[in-house]
Parts: structure tokens; C-alpha cells; sequence
């Protein structure tokens, strides 16, 4: 059964701490994204990719966040320095992209708490 | 811009009633996707269907139905003879396929099925 893998799962961190946040897509799946999740924002797209190339990143904040695919089985997601306000779920969600409107698939969520 | 709007923060029922939740969207594109995903508490993202904008025919899976009206923009979804384990966030999602590949999430339902 096929699924988006995140990691890690949950994380503790000291406000200022550096936070790198993992995926690995749906193999064979070429385009990912990362969300965000807050009681206040809801499900924020922070950017996504395709064939491994930005598409769009304009809803991270762009200081202290930064997102890479090294190669097609891995996503990151890095945020230095964190502050508390980056407490969130993060999900991470891929599809196969042979046009617009492919369904996508979320991964379990990063659970980060920045103290 | 594509936006969409769920009315309904939260809903409470008994078990074994009927249910329906609202989902009505705004797209200046003719072509688009809609999307419905669950969020159990456990907290992960699980797909449940997905319809495209030429697809008006309503769809039932099991107890789950979605009714899709492009003449009102919803794509309201209906849970017949709720359970307790349908307790979860329901969110609507909209892609248009103007090539951008987003995904605009609404704020999401919290469905509560009391015993």
C-alpha cells in the first residue's frame, strides 16, 4: 500500500533550533507539497514541485523557511531559525502529475512544538 | 482567484442521522477539480473522492454521497446513517487546471456522530 512517508513524526524543539522536516512521495509520483496546518490558518500551501523543480513558493515565509528536493524520493523542509509561532502540523503530499487536478496524497504529518 | 468556503465550522448528530456537508466554491476557470478529504483524529489527510467539472453526475460510495451543482458552485457531501467512526474534519479542496497544480483547501467541517 503505497504512501507518503514523513519524518519525524513529532518534535521539540528550543526556539532558535534549526528544524529539518523530511517526505519521501508515492514512488513514481512527480509532484509534491507541503502544507501547513494551525487552529487559526487552517491548511496553508507553503510550496510545492514539479520534477523536482519549484513551482511556487510564495506562501513560506522566505527568512527562515526553505524547501529542496535533492532527488525524486526526497523532500525537505527547513525552518532556521524556529520561533514558537512555527508550532503546526506539516504535511507533506505527492501525486502524479500529468496535468492539473491529479488527486494528492498526504502523507501523516510532521507534529512540530517550538518552545 | 479560487477560493472555497466551508459555512460549517462544526456539526453534531446522532448516530444513524443523515448528515450533509457544505462545500461551495469560486473559480474563473471552466476546466477545475473538486476534491474531498478526511481528517480523522488521528490527524492524517485520507482522500475520498474527486470530480471534475464536466462530471455533474452525483456519486454515491457506500454511505457516502456527493452531490455536484456547477449552477450553485457546491460540492456538498452527504453521509447517510452516520457512525461514531465518521467523527472527523472534513475538508473541500478545488484544483483548477490553469497549469498552477494548487490545491486550495477550505477551513474544514469538524463532523461530531454522538453515540
Amino acid at each position: 500500500d503505497a504512501r507518503v512517508t514523513q519524518t519525524p513524526r513529532h518534535k521539540v524543539t528550543e526556539m532558535g533550533q534549526e528544524v529539518t522536516m523530511r517526505c519521501q512521495p508515492i514512488l513514481g509520483h512527480n509532484t509534491v507539497f507541503w502544507y501547513r496546518q494551525t487552529m487559526m490558518q487552517g491548511l496553508e500551501l507553503l510550496a510545492y514541485f514539479r520534477n523536482r523543480a519549484p513551482l511556487d513558493d510564495s506562501g513560506m515565509p522566505k527568512d527562515r523557511f526553505s524547501a529542496e528536493m535533492p532527488d525524486a524520493t526526497l523532500a525537505t523542509l527547513k525552518i532556521q531559525p524556529s520561533e514558537p509561532r512555527d508550532s503546526a502540523v506539516y504535511f507533506c503530499a505527492s501525486g502524479r502529475s500529468t496535468g492539473s487536478g491529479n488527486t494528492i496524497y498526504f502523507g501523516e504529518g510532521s507534529w512540530l512544538t517550538v518552545v | 482567484a479560487q477560493k472555497v468556503t466551508q459555512a460549517q465550522t462544526e456539526i453534531s448528530v446522532v448516530e444513524k442521522e443523515d448528515v450533509t456537508l457544505d462545500c461551495v466554491y469560486e473559480t474563473r476557470d471552466t476546466t477545475y477539480y473538486l476534491f474531498w478529504y478526511k481528517q480523522p483524529p488521528s490527524g492524517e489527510l485520507v482522500f475520498l473522492i474527486r470530480r471534475n467539472s464536466f462530471d455533474e453526475q452525483n456519486e454515491i460510495s457506500g454511505r457516502y454521497s456527493w452531490n455536484f451543482q456547477k449552477s450553485t458552485s457546491s460540492f456538498n457531501f452527504t453521509i447517510t446513517a452516520s457512525q461514531v467512526v465518521d467523527s472527523a474534519v472534513y475538508f473541500c479542496a478545488l484544483s483548477e487546471a490553469s497549469g498552477t497544480y494548487k490545491y486550495i483547501f477550505g477551513t474544514g467541517t469538524r463532523l461530531k456522530v454522538l453515540a
